[in-house]
């Protein structure tokens, strides 16, 4: 079966210092992934997906950046925290072959 | 842009009661709906998926409705349990694999 590991868990950060997020997915070869963000009692924001190794498409402009350097690889970074970055973040793989995302559990994200 | 809203932000049932969360979504092109739930702390879990050739699909405990006429979509929990309170997000494809989530509702139940 699938597994999507993301961590660390918990991270808190200072601002100006750099992020590195990772996610793993088990099980399955070539899946779409995708991060997003989720503010306290908000919605999911869509950051990036991904359908392949190095490919990269951005949905919002912001300071993070996204890498696939392999296919079951995600990683979210950024050179420079910013106090808005704090946040929930998930996630996600598809088959490519169907529209549901199975999400990771997540890495919650303090800056100060 | 195109939307996915959800009319209730908060929903507070008894244990037993039958549940209904429901969502409005804005765009007609959509052919796939999910509805997640998610606990708190924790990344959210399928629930069940609804493509729009269908009206009415059901699983375990739970039945999704498809309103294409009125673009509405529902989540009906049958004997609600306090194990079900969770904040319930419906989401639409966008296309290119990507979807669109609603902000949420949070159910609530009382023992």
């Amino acid at each position: 079966s699938q597994t999507i590991h993301q961590w660390p868990a918990t991270l808190v950060q200072p601002v100006g210092s750099p992020l590195s997020l990772e996610c793993t997915v088990e099980g399955t070869s070539n899946p779409n992934l995708y991060w997003y963000r989720q503010a306290a009692g908000r919605g999911l924001q869509l950051l990036f997906y991904s359908v392949g190794i190095g490919q990269i498409s951005s949905e919002v402009p912001q300071n993070l950046s996204a890498s696939r350097p392999q296919d079951r690889q995600f990683i979210l970074s950024s050179k420079k925290l910013l106090l808005s970055d704090s946040g929930f973040y998930l996630c996600a793989w598809t088959s490519g072959r169907t529209d549901t995302q199975y999400f990771g559990p997540g890495t919650r994200l303090t800056v100060l | 842009g195109e939307s996915v809203g959800l009319h209730l932000p908060t929903l507070s049932v008894q244990e037993g009661d039958n549940s209904i969360i429901n969502c409005a979504y804005s765009n007609s092109a959509s052919d796939y709906f999910i509805w997640y739930k998610q606990e708190s702390g924790k990344g959210p879990q399928f629930i069940i998926d609804i493509r729009s050739n269908m009206d009415k699909r059901q699983g375990q405990r739970v039945t999704v409705l498809l309103n294409k006429t009125v673009k509405h979509l529902s989540l009906q929990i049958a004997a609600t349990q306090p194990g079900d309170s969770a904040v319930y997000f419906c989401a639409e494809n966008k296309g290119y694999s990507t979807l669109t989530f609603g902000k949420g509702t949070m159910l609530l139940v009382s023992p």
